[in-house]
Parts: C-alpha cells; sequence; structure tokens
C-alpha cells in the first residue's frame, strides 16, 4: 500500500511564525498536491508538483509556498502565519500514466492563534 | 458555477435504506471521475472510480452521463459503518497525463440503527 505521511497530527503556531508542513511518501509517485480543507469550502488546491523541483500553483496559493528537493517529499510552507490559515491540510500524491485517484495523508490540523 | 456541485444533504437514512447521492460537474473535457469517503477528522480515501458504462462494487454503483455531466452514487441495504461524508471527485485539467482533481464539498451521511 502506497502510505503518504504527514509529520504532524496536530500543531499550534503563533500569528507570524514561518510554518513547515511535511510529506513524505513511499512509492515512487511523481505528483504531489496540497489541499486545505475547511467546513462548507471542501479541498481546496494550494499547491501541486508534477516532478522534482517543479511546482505550480493550486486555487489558492496565496500565503504559501512549497518547496520539493527530492522526489518523496513535498512541504508546504507559510510564510507568516495567520488566523485564516487554520485548516486541515491534506497531502496527497498520485503516480504518473495510472491514474486510480490520489491517496491522502491524514493530515494535519493546523491552528493559528 | 461551482465545478463541482453535490446534494447538500445532510442525508439520515434508516439502516438497510437505499440512499442516492448526486453529483453535477461543469468542464465537459473531465476524463476521471471518483467518489472518496471520508470519515469524521479522517483523510479521505478512494470508494470507487467512476466508469462511462457504469459500474458496480458490492452494494454500491455509480454512474456516469457525459451528456449531462451528471455522477451519481447509489447505497444499497445501507450499514451503520456507511457513515460518512462522500465527495464527489472530476479530474480537471490533464497535463502531460497527470490528472488534476477537484473536489465537491461532499454529502454527509448517517445511518440510523
Amino acid at each position: 500500500d502506497v502510505k503518504v505521511t504527514q509529520s504532524s497530527r496536530y500543531l499550534v503556531k503563533r500569528t507570524g511564525e514561518k510554518v513547515f508542513l511535511e510529506c513524505v511518501q513511499d512509492m515512487d509517485h511523481e505528483n504531489m498536491f496540497w489541499y486545505r480543507q475547511d467546513p462548507g469550502l471542501g479541498l481546496r488546491l494550494i499547491y501541486f508538483s508534477y516532478d522534482v523541483k517543479m511546482k505550480e500553483k493550486g486555487d489558492i496559493p496565496e500565503g504559501y509556498s512549497v518547496s520539493r528537493e527530492k522526489k518523496e517529499r513535498f512541504s508546504l510552507i507559510l510564510e507568516s502565519a495567520s488566523t485564516n490559515q487554520t485548516s486541515m491540510y491534506l497531502c496527497a500524491s498520485s503516480l504518473t500514466g495510472q491514474f486510480y485517484g490520489y491517496t491522502f495523508g491524514s493530515g494535519t490540523r493546523l491552528t493559528v492563534v | 458555477r461551482k465545478e463541482v456541485e453535490q446534494d447538500p444533504g445532510p442525508f439520515n437514512v434508516p439502516e438497510g435504506a437505499t440512499v442516492a447521492f448526486n453529483c453535477t460537474y461543469s468542464n465537459s473535457a473531465s476524463q476521471s471521475f471518483f467518489w472518496y469517503r471520508q470519515d469524521c477528522r479522517k483523510e479521505p480515501k478512494l470508494l470507487m472510480s467512476v466508469y462511462s458504462s457504469g459500474n458496480e462494487d458490492g452494494r454500491f454503483t455509480a454512474q456516469l452521463n457525459r451528456a449531462s455531466q451528471y455522477i451519481s452514487l447509489l447505497i444499497r441495504d445501507s450499514k451503520l459503518s456507511d457513515s460518512a461524508t462522500y465527495l464527489c471527485v472530476v479530474e480537471f485539467g490533464s497535463n502531460f497525463g497527470n490528472e488534476k482533481l477537484t473536489f465537491g464539498t461532499g454529502t454527509r451521511l448517517t445511518i440510523i440503527p
């Protein structure tokens, strides 16, 4: 089974802090994604990457950046955390060419105070 | 218009009943369709893909109508363990074979004993 691991289940950070959310997958998937999920809004795509050192903006990239230095790791960075970034963050990965949907990590619930 | 629109729910259904969810999507060029299931405070997990000819997996049947841009999920003989949020998921914008998915906001289902 593909495993997507997110480094923290729960995080509490202060406004203005720089926050790193880490995601690692162990099945050599090319594609990785960061979503946030909020009640009534569903999952919204923040950034995605189809290859190492490659990144593309999703639907709501403002206030976020990403890093993909290695194929298995995709990091989401909140440059200066704000209270409106309090959310559930979900990382996902998928394989190019054989598309069976995404596999998600278990999520990081981030609270910014 | 939302890219993926689902029944608002919530659905509260007695055990053993049949329940159907509907979903419409806006991009006529979409090629891949899925239903995901998400339990409370957990990550989404793939329930089933949706094929043009319709497909069945045990008590679950998925249908796709490309002309109407409409997807459905039918659950027969519902069980208490079917209680979850069901997400309609549509591929939007393939890039070199790398699909990008858009998620509906989900329909909450509660099976009542």
